[in-house]
Parts: C-alpha cells; sequence; structure tokens
C-alpha cells in the first residue's frame, strides 16, 4: 500500500525567505501527488498535483513542487513566504499500481511565517 | 465556482446515538470520499464511493459505518452508534471522473461525541 511522509511537524520562516515543506511517498506503481492546504476552522484547499509530465509543478498562491523519482520526494516550495501562507500543509499520494486505491495523506506540516 | 458543502457544520450527540452526516458533491462528479480529522492530527481516508457502491474502504470504516447515495446529489455518512473516539472533523470530497485525479473538499462537519 502507498504511504507518505511528512517528516517535519512544523517549520517556521521569516516573511520573505524561501520556504520548503517537505514530503516523501512510497508506492508499488507511479505516484499521482498532491499538495492541500488547510486554514484554520476551514476544509482542505487544492494547491498543486504531479501525475506526469515535468517534474516542476506549479500552482496556486504562488507555490511550486519538484518531483523527484530517485529521491521519491515532492517538497513543496515557495520563493518567498508571506504571512498569510501560515496553515497546515498535507501532502497526498495516490497509487496507480494498486486497482481501486485511493488518496492518502501525510500527517501534515504546520507553517508559521513571521512578519 | 461549484464547490462541495456539508451540512452541519457541527453536530454534538450522545455516545450511542445515530448520526447523518451529509454532502452535496459537485454536480458532475462521479467518485465521492469521506475523510476525517481527529482535532490536530492527520486526515485518514474512510470510504470511497462510485457507480453506487463502495470501491475502497479503510479500516475505520467498520460495521458502525454506512455510505449511501440516496438522490442524485447527496452522499450521505451514517455512524449508527457513536463513540467518543469518533469525535473528529469529517470532510467529504468529490472528483469528476477517471482521468482527473483531484478531489475537492467540502468544509467538514465537526462531530462531538458526549
Amino acid at each position: 500500500a502507498q504511504s507518505v511522509a511528512q517528516p517535519e511537524d512544523q517549520v517556521n520562516v521569516a516573511e520573505g525567505n524561501p520556504l520548503t515543506v517537505k514530503c516523501t511517498y512510497s508506492v508499488s506503481g507511479n505516484p499521482y501527488l498532491f499538495w492541500y492546504v488547510q486554514y484554520p476552522n476551514r476544509g482542505l484547499q487544492f494547491l498543486l498535483k504531479y501525475i506526469t509530465g515535468d517534474n516542476l509543478v506549479k500552482g496556486s498562491y504562488g507555490f511550486e513542487a519538484e518531483f523527484n523519482k530517485s529521491q521519491t520526494s515532492f517538497h513543496l516550495k515557495k520563493p518567498s513566504a508571506l504571512v498569510s501562507d501560515s496553515a497546515l500543509y498535507f501532502c497526498a499520494v495516490r497509487d496507480d499500481g494498486v486497482r481501486n486505491n485511493d488518496m492518502r495523506f501525510g500527517a501534515g506540516t504546520r507553517l508559521t511565517v513571521k512578519p | 465556482e461549484p464547490e462541495v458543502t456539508q451540512t452541519p457544520s457541527h453536530q454534538v450527540t450522545q455516545m450511542g446515538q445515530e448520526v447523518i452526516l451529509r454532502c452535496v458533491p459537485i454536480s458532475n462528479h462521479l467518485y465521492f470520499y469521506w475523510y476525517r480529522q481527529i482535532l490536530g492530527q492527520k486526515v485518514e481516508f474512510l470510504v470511497s464511493f462510485y457507480n453506487n457502491e463502495i470501491s475502497e474502504k479503510s479500516e475505520i470504516f467498520d460495521d458502525q459505518f454506512s455510505v449511501e447515495r440516496p438522490d442524485g446529489s447527496n452522499f450521505t455518512l451514517k455512524i449508527r452508534s457513536t463513540k467518543l473516539e469518533d469525535s473528529a472533523m469529517y470532510f467529504c470530497a468529490s472528483r469528476p471522473h477517471s482521468g482527473t485525479e483531484t478531489q475537492y473538499f467540502g468544509p467538514g462537519t465537526r462531530l462531538l461525541v458526549l
């Protein structure tokens, strides 16, 4: 079965600095990878995904993520963080090698951007 | 832009009572999901539903849980006899068809079992 790990519970960055939120995955087939963001008392909002093609994917709010097959990683990045980026970020994976298999989430990483 | 909606936003119930959580997926979507998130913890997959039947369910989704699509618009999650540990935020999600992998989430229902 597929799994996804977010090794950091918490990431703190200063406003204007680049940010990285890490994600690694394990699948038997090919991965479909996703990032979602959750603001306080809200549902999950889709940020971006990798299905196939270019390893660098760009998403909402200036976020991007790079698919690295050799390192089985899909880290979320943003060149210049905003205070409003502070939220809980979830990486998710779906394994195309397993029939009727759906998405699994990581434990989440809380991003805090300080002014 | 169409959205997934969920009702109620909050529900408080007594242990042992039945609850039904309701979701209206985006209208042309074909795949439907329920997830739960215990306060401050990870989002956990419960069940997926396609073509009027369950396509996958997790170990959390035991006999106390059931899902139904009673009409063309609603998708419900029923918990027959709630336990304290069922207290969580429950999210519904949907996606359009097999060629599109992105799931779109509703705002959630916060369930508190006393």
